[in-house]
C-alpha cells in the first residue's frame, strides 16, 4: 500500500500566486481531512470529506481557501491569492468513517512558503 | 471550547529509563483517545489508542485512560533515542470523524 500520497512536497510562491495541493487517499478510505500545521497553532483541521462530500469546512480559514474531491481518489486544497501568513505544512489525511477507533492516515505533507 | 493540554517539553529521559507522557482533556464526551508520534519534518503516525478504562499495552507502549480524572497518559519503557520524538494526544470530539488535538509534548532520549 502506497499510503496517502501528496503533492508537491514542497512549494514557494509569492505573495498573491495561486497554490494549489493535491492529495490521494488510501485506497479504500471514505474520509479524508486536510490539516494545516504551524509552531504556533499546532495541527488545525481545515475540512473533511466523507464520501467525496464536504461535511465540515469550519476550519477553512476564509474564502481565500477552497477544496474540492471530485472523486474518491483524488482531492485539491486550493489558496488563491496566498499570502505570507499561510505559510505551513498542510496534510493530507485519511480513514475509514464508522470504525470505532477512527484512525487516521497522514501523508507526508506539503511545506508551503509564501513570499 | 473543547481542549486537549500536553506539557509542551521538552521531556529529557535517560535511555533505557520510563517516559511518561501526560493529556489531559475537557470533553467528558469523548471516547476514544489517540497517541501520535511526529518526528521532526516528517507526518504524524499512529502509535497507540485506547477507549475503556485502564491500561492498554503493546510491547515497550502503555497507554492509561482514566475517564473520571479525563487524563491519559503514555508510558515507554527502555527508552530509546529512536522514541525522540513529538507525542501528540489526540482525543474524538462532537462527532465521530473529529479529533481534537494537543499541541504535543517534545521528548528527547538521551544516550
Amino acid at each position: 500500500d502506497a499510503g496517502v500520497i501528496q503533492s508537491p512536497r514542497h512549494e514557494v510562491t509569492e505573495m498573491g500566486q495561486e497554490v494549489t495541493l493535491r492529495c490521494k487517499p488510501i485506497s479504500g478510505h471514505n474520509s479524508l481531512f486536510w490539516y494545516r500545521q504551524t509552531m504556533m497553532r499546532g495541527l488545525e483541521l481545515l475540512i473533511y470529506f466523507n464520501n467525496n462530500v464536504p461535511i465540515d469546512d469550519s476550519g477553512m480559514p476564509e474564502d481565500r481557501f477552497s477544496a474540492k474531491m471530485p472523486n474518491a481518489s483524488f482531492s485539491t486544497l486550493k489558496i488563491q491569492p496566498s499570502e505570507p501568513r499561510d505559510s505551513a505544512v498542510y496534510f493530507c489525511a485519511s480513514g475509514i468513517a464508522g470504525v470505532v477507533y477512527n484512525e487516521q492516515f497522514f501523508g507526508p505533507g506539503t511545506r508551503l512558503t509564501v513570499l | 471550547q473543547k481542549e486537549v493540554e500536553q506539557n509542551s517539553g521538552p521531556l529529557s529521559v535517560p535511555e533505557g529509563a520510563i517516559a511518561s507522557l501526560n493529556c489531559t482533556y475537557s470533553d467528558r464526551g469523548s471516547q476514544s483517545f489517540f497517541w501520535y508520534r511526529q518526528y521532526s519534518g516528517k507526518s504524524p503516525e499512529l502509535i497507540m489508542f485506547i477507549y475503556s478504562n485502564g491500561d492498554k499495552e503493546d510491547g515497550r507502549f502503555t497507554a492509561q485512560l482514566n475517564k473520571a480524572s479525563q487524563y491519559v497518559s503514555l508510558l515507554i519503557r527502555d527508552s530509546q533515542p529512536s522514541d525522540s520524538a513529538t507525542y501528540l494526544c489526540a482525543v474524538t470530539g462532537d462527532s465521530n470523524y473529529q479529533l481534537i488535538w494537543g499541541a504535543g509534548t517534545k521528548l528527547i532520549i538521551k544516550p
